[in-house]
């Protein structure tokens, strides 16, 4: 089955401790991205990446980092969390290279930091 | 600029309805449009694409004006089924970093 997947789904932290979410898709998609959703502020673009070891800020990148070793796989690390990064996460994926068509979103990570 | 606005709702609307959202865009050289639907707590998932000339899947129709900037979703015989929340997705140009901007969602609750 065509998926996005992520890893966890729900993690309560304390600010300072250092965390990686996991996001690894199985459809062959250049693209990859991060979002977080917040209460009427809609979905922001964190990172995006085009290709392997291709990486880029998207509108809210301040505290997050990202890396792109294989192109199935799209960790988004909080080096030193705080608690406006209590936000509900969605990676996406795409088989365009820029991410202008149909964007697949894996089922989210709700992240508490204390 | 790059902004994408909704009437944010709710929506509440009887079962059998019509319901019709509009979206605004700023960018006058985007050219890629969709609607996603967003459960409560899940991912978004895409609706539809919206084509120039417009288009429509079943109970389903979006429009496209390029002239005045916006795009429509219009939803007939509405179900329980479809209370989601609709997201308005343009793609955004030379706007630097982020290829498709969302809108912030409208929130449509079909009551019995």
């Amino acid at each position: 089955e065509a998926q996005v997947t992520q890893n966890p789904r729900y993690l309560i932290t304390v600010t300072g401790k250092k965390l990686t979410v996991t996001c690894s898709q199985n459809m062959n998609h250049e693209y990859m991205s991060w979002y977080r959703q917040d209460p009427g502020l809609g979905l922001r673009q964190i990172y995006y990446s085009m290709n392997v070891e291709v990486t880029d800020k998207g509108d809210v990148p301040e505290g997050y980092k990202v890396s792109r070793k294989e192109k199935r796989n799209f960790p988004l690390i909080l080096e030193s969390p705080s608690p406006n990064q209590t936000s509900l996460y969605f990676c996406a994926s795409s088989s365009d290279l820029v991410g202008v068509n149909e964007q697949f979103f894996g089922p989210g990570t709700r992240l508490t930091v204390l | 600029r790059k902004e994408v606005e909704q009437d944010p709702g709710p929506f509440n609307v009887p079962e059998g309805a019509t319901v019709a959202f509009n979206c605004t865009y700023s960018n006058s050289a985007s050219q890629s449009f969709f609607w996603y639907r967003q459960d409560c707590r899940k991912e978004p998932k895409l609706l539809m694409s919206v084509y120039s000339s417009g288009n429509e899947d079943g109970r389903f129709t979006a429009q496209l004006n390029r002239a005045s900037q916006y795009i429509s979703l219009l939803i007939r015989d509405s179900k329980l089924s479809d209370s989601a929340t609709y997201l308005c997705v343009v793609n955004m140009p030379d706007s630097g970093n982020t290829p498709l901007v969302f809108g912030k969602g409208t929130r449509l609750s079909v009551i019995a």
